[in-house]
């Protein structure tokens, strides 16, 4: 059973461009989890998804920034006008069902904005 | 506001010693986790710990749980080079959402 899945693992991007980050969970998980990294600092939540439905996107900013997770295929992060501030490395994780605590981290988009 | 905090935040130790870090949080979750990362990488997985004075072991590495003071800690039984990472706590807020709030991350430096 392969991992959770997330590419590019490295993404370079100048400043007003968009950015794309794809994360395809364990096989099975319907839940899906995206989180920020900032240098030398934890991991802080975003955004919480299931199939078809953003659950809870309150750690996610208002402008700029969106996430989905269709039917089919993978879930989405996607970041309008980078700036250099968004500059992190972003993590998915993905989740078994409803009542799990069990997250699954996948390794992780380095995006570095120029 | 949920608030995890963790110390010390930086951690260099010598080989063959032993030590503690602390976690303490706000929320009244009872689920706690402990995540390793090496530097560049992802999380991994080190302990969850589900109840008021649960105790975990993992080679090294023993992780408990008190609730009531609302405080985690993980303890590193004679150090070696390998366990050299940032470890991180985390708790959930409780309800069905799961989502993790994390601590600020513990940097450890096992010296020869």
């Amino acid at each position: 059973n392969a991992g959770v899945m997330q590419n590019p693992r490295h993404l370079v991007r100048r400043r007003g461009q968009e950015a794309r980050l794809r994360c395809s969970p364990m096989k099975g998980h319907s839940h899906v989890y995206w989180y920020r990294q900032l240098p030398e600092e934890g991991l802080k939540f975003m955004v919480y998804l299931q199939k078809e439905n953003i659950i809870d996107e309150s750690g996610m900013p208002k402008e700029r920034f969106s996430a989905e997770f269709p039917k089919e295929g993978p879930s989405i992060l996607r970041i309008q006008q980078v700036v250099r501030g968004d500059s992190a490395a972003y993590f998915c994780a993905s989740s078994p069902r409803t009542g799990s605590y069990e997250q699954y981290f996948g390794p992780g988009t380095r995006l570095t904005v120029t | 506001e949920l608030k995890v905090e963790q110390n010390p935040l930086f951690l260099s130790m010598q080989e063959g010693k032993n030590y503690t870090i602390y976690c303490n949080y706000s929320t009244t979750s009872d689920r706690l986790y402990w995540y390793r990362q090496d530097p560049g990488k992802s999380l991994e997985s080190l302990f969850v710990l589900l109840s008021n004075g649960a105790v975990k072991q993992e080679g090294r590495l023993m992780a408990s749980l008190d609730t009531k003071a609302r405080l985690s800690t993980l303890h590193i039984t004679a150090a070696v080079h390998d366990l050299s990472a940032t470890y991180f706590c985390a708790v959930d807020r409780g309800d069905s959402s799961y989502k993790l709030i994390f601590g600020s991350g513990t940097r450890l430096l096992v010296r020869p």
